[in-house]
């Protein structure tokens, strides 16, 4: 079982609609990450979430700690919103040296493509 | 808004030749991480680094990767023996500060070619 899970895979939507990505992850994280890969590659952060719900302009992230799940919700979708949209959880794991710092667990993301 | 620079963007080198792979972090940025993303793959994480030290490493960064801040800017990736499986595209990543949280931003990628 992968670490990070997304779904859907893929999404087709109509500009203008609401839309969900769902993120479920199994191990124990101090945060969870929402990245925006736009076609070209280039990664963009989004979010950077440990509880609760952030919002920027049409975008909105919520994460429920207990039940190891995060969503993010577009409103209002647009065509520019069409990228991989990526949760990589930020875990905090120990090593024969101690704490390690910051490694992303990446899933496989969810592709979304909103039509005129 | 500051951003981490990657260069080159694409880099095409034949299989058996060592490639270094180029990085300025965010100027006051602390924490420094690479990744890799083979074509239709997700993203893997490969290293971080922190205080002039690799912090962790996935099984994926070998005896033949290596990681070094030569000076204050530069945060490199070499390659010595590169093999065609190395083709991908190489995210450099840093953040300021690990325990509050703060969000890694990343670079364009450079895209490997091995040939």
């Amino acid at each position: 079982k992968n670490e990070v899970e997304q779904s859907p895979q893929n999404l087709t939507a109509q500009e203008g609609e609401f839309i969900t990505i769902n993120c479920s992850y199994s191990v124990g994280i101090s945060a969870l990450h929402w990245l925006q890969q736009h076609p070209g590659g280039g990664i963009v952060s989004l979010f950077m979430l440990s509880s609760g719900k952030k919002k920027h302009g049409r975008l909105i992230a919520t994460i429920n700690i207990q039940e190891k799940h995060s969503s993010l919700h577009i409103t209002a979708s647009h065509p520019r919103d069409s990228a991989v949209y990526i949760c990589p959880v930020w875990g905090v794991a120990s090593n024969a040296g101690g704490t390690s710092y910051g490694k992303l667990t990446f899933g496989q993301g969810t592709i979304l493509t909103v039509h005129p | 808004e500051p951003e981490v620079t990657q260069t080159p963007s694409h880099q095409v080198t034949q299989m058996g030749q060592e490639v270094i792979l180029r990085c300025v972090p965010i100027s006051n940025h602390l924490y420094f991480y690479w990744y890799r993303q083979i074509l239709g793959q997700k993203v893997e994480f490969l290293v971080s680094f922190y205080n002039n030290e690799i912090s962790e490493k996935s099984e994926i960064f070998d005896d033949q990767f290596s990681v070094e801040r030569p000076d204050g800017s530069n945060f490199t990736l070499k390659i010595r023996s590169t093999k065609l499986e190395d083709s991908a595209m190489y995210f450099c990543a840093s953040t300021t500060d690990f325990f509050s949280n703060q969000p890694q931003h990343f670079g364009d990628g450079t895209r490997l070619s091995i040939l």
